[in-house]
């Protein structure tokens, strides 16, 4: 079974710190996905990485960036955090090889007080 | 930007009765969809696909149903159970081969 795990299941942290949420894949995915879930919004696509050292920016990657250094590996980072970046962030897996479907991790539930 | 709907925010049903959970999808030339399950505090779960060169297709205890016309999705629970308590929500993959995914709706089963 694909798992996706998150560093995090919850996270409290002051405006304008900087936050780092990990994720890590286990099946050798090629393509890797950050979301925000929030209430009556859906999944909304921040960031995704297709391969190793490559990013791409999603629908609303304002306020956030990533990393990609690894393969397994695929971290959000917040600069600055800030209230509004309040949410449940949602990291994702696909193998990239004529395959659609994403594999979630269990979700890192982030506050910004 | 293209969306994917659904018609209920919250469905309630008595344990044992069948669910149906719509979907409406805006890209009409999306070729694949997927319902996942999402249990409270937990990533979302894959449930069943379909490709859009058919119409229904069946798992266990699951249906999805694909009407292209009217650009509509449906996943049909059997003989819902307590367990199946959860938040369903549809994607669909358009040609940009990116998925998006429909705002979700609550279903909660009565005992």
């Amino acid at each position: 079974d694909v798992k996706v795990t998150q560093s995090s299941r919850y996270l409290v942290k002051r405006t304008g710190e900087k936050v780092f949420l990990e994720c890590v894949q286990d099946m050798d995915h090629e393509n890797m996905f950050w979301y925000r879930q929030d209430p009556g919004l859906g999944l909304r696509l921040i960031y995704f990485s297709y391969d190793v050292k490559m990013k791409e920016k999603g629908d609303i990657p304002e306020g956030y960036s990533v990393s990609r250094e690894k393969k397994e590996r695929f971290s959000l980072i917040l600069e600055s955090a800030s209230t509004n970046q309040t949410s449940m962030y949602l990291c994702a897996s696909r193998s990239g090889q004529s395959s659609y479907e994403q594999y979630f991790g269990p979700g890192t539930r982030l506050t910004v007080t | 930007g293209e969306s994917v709907g659904l018609h209920l925010p919250t469905l309630s049903v008595q344990e044992g009765d069948n669910s149906i959970i719509n979907c409406a999808y805006s890209n009409s030339a999306s070729d694949y969809f997927i319902w996942y399950k999402q249990e409270s505090g937990k990533g979302p779960q894959f449930i069943i696909d379909i490709r859009s060169n058919m119409d229904k297709r069946q798992g266990q205890r699951v249906t999805v149903l694909l009407n292209k016309t009217v650009k509509h999705l449906s996943l049909q629970i059997a003989a819902t159970q307590p367990g199946d308590s959860a938040v369903y929500f549809c994607a669909e993959n358009p040609p940009s081969n990116m998925l998006t995914f429909g705002g979700g709706t609550r279903l909660m089963v009565k005992p």
